[in-house]
């Protein structure tokens, strides 16, 4: 069974301050790929990144960074220099492969206070 | 625009009632995805569709519950007999046939009194 852990439920900071989202995740299959979604507060959830399990490489997109460490599991996400507007619920999500359904964690809600 | 599309945006039923949503697809996208997701949590899938063909249905779809695909573009979820429980917002995404990211409409939310 797959399960994806989002521990911090809430996150409030001020403006232009980092941020840093956790995901955990638990799979059995040995290829697999890893999302993030942004749902803001009009409800449509918005791609962000998709990340292969065998391409560890960490991605810089503006000011999302994504860092993957497949030795603890983890898919940790990092908002730079925050701005109000990132102010959303973050999901991480999970696929095998050879699967179609998307699993995800219980979200993150990030408010950015200016 | 040419985003997923979903119809209605807010529907509020009465108990016992039944209820259908329709969602438009991505045009050249051949999977549509079903999902579940009630207040505060993450959502969770119901069903996916390869054009037509319904491939995989999650325990949480009752058999109060059915999705059809008809002619592989739209799709129709229907909920007979709603109950308070049934009270979520229900998403549609699309990809397309190899692809890896779903693409998700902006959901109607259901309420049963």
């Amino acid at each position: 069974a797959q399960k994806v852990t989002q521990a911090q439920t809430e996150i409030s900071v001020v403006e232009k301050e980092d941020v840093t989202l956790d995901c955990v995740y638990e799979t059995r299959d040995t290829t697999y790929y890893l999302f993030w979604y942004k749902q803001p507060p009009s409800g449509e959830l918005v791609f962000l990144i998709r990340r292969n399990s065998f391409d560890e490489q960490n991605e810089i997109s503006g000011r999302y960074s994504w860092n993957f460490q497949k030795s603890t599991s983890s898919f940790n996400f990092t908002i730079t220099a925050s701005q109000v507007v990132d102010s959303a619920v973050y999901f991480c999500a999970l696929r095998a492969a050879a699967g179609n359904k998307l699993t995800f964690g219980g979200g993150t809600r990030v408010l950015v206070k200016p | 625009d040419t985003g997923v599309s979903q119809d209605p945006r807010h529907k509020i039923t009465k108990r016992g009632q039944n209820v259908t949503f329709r969602c438009d697809p991505i045009s050249e996208h051949n999977r549509l995805y079903w999902y579940r997701q009630t207040l505060g949590q993450g959502p969770e899938f119901l069903t996916y569709f390869q054009n037509e063909a319904q491939l995989e249905k999650s325990r949480l779809l009752s058999d109060r519950f059915s999705a059809e695909r008809p002619k592989g573009s739209f799709s129709t979820l229907e909920i007979q007999r709603t109950e308070q429980g049934d009270s979520a917002m229900y998403l549609c995404a699309s990809s397309l046939e190899g692809g890896d990211e779903q693409y998700f409409g902006p959901g109607t939310r259901l309420t049963v009194t």
